[in-house]
């Protein structure tokens, strides 16, 4: 069975620009997890998607992130526009029960550089 | 006070050793505990969830003190290949969130 894949697996951009990253989750799953993880500090929450809704999006930073997930399938997470402090692996995970005891998979992660 | 803290390490430790690490949570509510290990530039993937009872998987032992709000996770007889970052990470699971908190994690190096 296929993981949890990310697209790409690296991005460099300049400051302003704009980056989209794909997450893909284990087929079947209906809960989709973006997570952080910037230089020295520890992996972050970012949402929570059940299905193609949003069903927690309390660790989103800014209004420069933007998730989405329609048909409740693959998710995007846009950056727009980018700033320095936005580097960091951006992780996608996936989980097949709503519950707090369900395993999280996690993908490869995106490696952002903002430039 | 951060959620959830780990001694950064690294331990380095001889092969057949064994190592204990530690992690406290601040969020007295959590209910679900779990150690995850993550390689190098890898994702981090789930080793064990940690039991009021605490739980055993082969040379590992997970243990949860409630009223310490402390986790704890054994190695007995390091292999070489046990050498990564260990991450203690803990869902507050507070009105229908399901999102993980995670320490920053504690590096194991197991030398030959």
């Amino acid at each position: 069975e296929a993981g949890v894949t990310q697209f790409p697996s690296h991005s460099v951009i300049e400051k302003g620009q704009t980056v989209t990253l794909r997450c893909d989750p284990i087929s079947g799953h209906d809960n989709l997890y973006w997570y952080r993880r910037v230089m020295g500090k520890e992996i972050k929450f970012l949402l929570h998607f059940v299905k193609e809704s949003k069903q927690d999006e309390s660790g989103m930073p800014n209004n420069r992130f933007l998730a989405e997930r329609t048909g409740g399938t693959y998710s995007t997470l846009k950056v727009q526009p980018a700033e320095l402090e936005d580097s960091g692996v951006y992780f996608c995970a996936s989980s097949q029960e709503r519950s707090g005891t369900d395993t999280q998979y996690f993908g490869p992660g995106t490696r952002l550089t903002v430039l | 006070r951060k959620e959830v803290e780990q001694d950064p390490g690294p331990f380095n430790v001889p092969e057949g050793a064994t190592v204990a690490f530690n992690c406290t949570y601040s969020n007295s509510a959590s209910q679900s505990f779990f150690w995850y290990r993550q390689d190098c530039r890898k994702e981090p993937k789930l080793l064990m969830s940690v039991y009021s009872s605490g739980n055993e998987d082969g040379r590992f032992t997970a243990q949860l003190n409630r009223a310490s709000q402390y986790i704890s996770l054994l190695i007995r007889d390091s292999k070489l290949s046990d050498s990564a970052t260990y991450l203690c990470v803990v869902n507050p699971s507070w009105a229908g969130s399901y999102q993980l908190t995670f320490g920053k994690g504690t590096k194991l190096s197991v030398i030959p």
